[in-house]
């Protein structure tokens, strides 16, 4: 069965506090891996799309990474703006079109 | 561009009561889809739409029907409304299948 464990649960940083967040997954032919950012009451935000491994994306103070077997999201100095809930999902090839498996996301906070 | 918009914000319901959600996007977008995403339990898809005029089951499709007469509209529908379809909804679209970008979301509550 296709799955993504995200981990942790929560994380709690100071400003300035680099870290990594981790989205484990088991699929059955990895399309591609996408990263989400979602603030209290709003939609998810796409931050980006991973296809294969060794590759990585750079947005701003965020990395992305990916392996055969999981992905990180660095964060570097953050900022008390980047506490969000940040959300992994993965689309498994030979499955329907688009359709995309969410972790429960990392909830990030950012203290100043 | 406004994007992917949904239409209400907010919804109570009582149960057996039926309502439908609109869900718009102005990006010529092909596939559409709905979620609901309930606490500790993530984004899990209800209804998908590879174009105009189809539409397929997701994981969790049961209670729920939807429809895309309009390539920019995709409906979702309640029959029949149960506490346990409390929820947040959300909608996104995607032009290739695989980005997908999400609207707003609609908070429904069934009492």
């Amino acid at each position: 069965e296709d799955q993504v464990t995200q981990s942790p649960e929560a994380l709690r940083l100071q400003e300035g506090e680099s870290s990594s967040l981790n989205c484990s997954y088991t699929v059955s032919g990895l399309r591609g891996l996408f990263w989400y950012r979602q603030d209290p009451g709003k939609g998810p935000e796409f931050l980006f799309t991973l296809y294969s491994a060794g590759e990585e994306k750079e947005k701003e103070r965020l990395k992305a990474t990916l392996t055969k077997k999981e992905s990180f999201l660095h964060i570097t100095a953050p900022k008390p703006e980047d506490s969000a809930t940040y959300l992994c999902a993965v689309q498994a090839g030979g499955g329907s079109q688009g359709n995309l498996i969410f972790g429960k996301g990392t909830k990030l906070s950012v203290k100043p | 561009n406004a994007g992917v918009t949904q239409t209400p914000k907010f919804r109570v319901l009582k149960t057996g009561q039926s309502m439908t959600l609109l869900c718009a996007q102005d990006m010529n977008h092909e596939y559409m889809y709905w979620y609901r995403q309930d606490p500790g339990m993530g984004l899990r898809l209800i209804h998908y739409s590879v174009g105009e005029g189809t539409t397929a089951k997701g994981e969790v499709p049961d209670g729920y029907n939807v429809s895309r007469l309009k390539k920019q509209n995709f409906l979702l529908g309640l029959e029949s409304a149960a506490p346990s379809q409390t929820s947040v909804y959300f909608c996104a679209s995607s032009n290739n299948g695989y980005e997908q970008y999400f609207g707003p979301g609609t908070r429904l509550t069934v009492t």
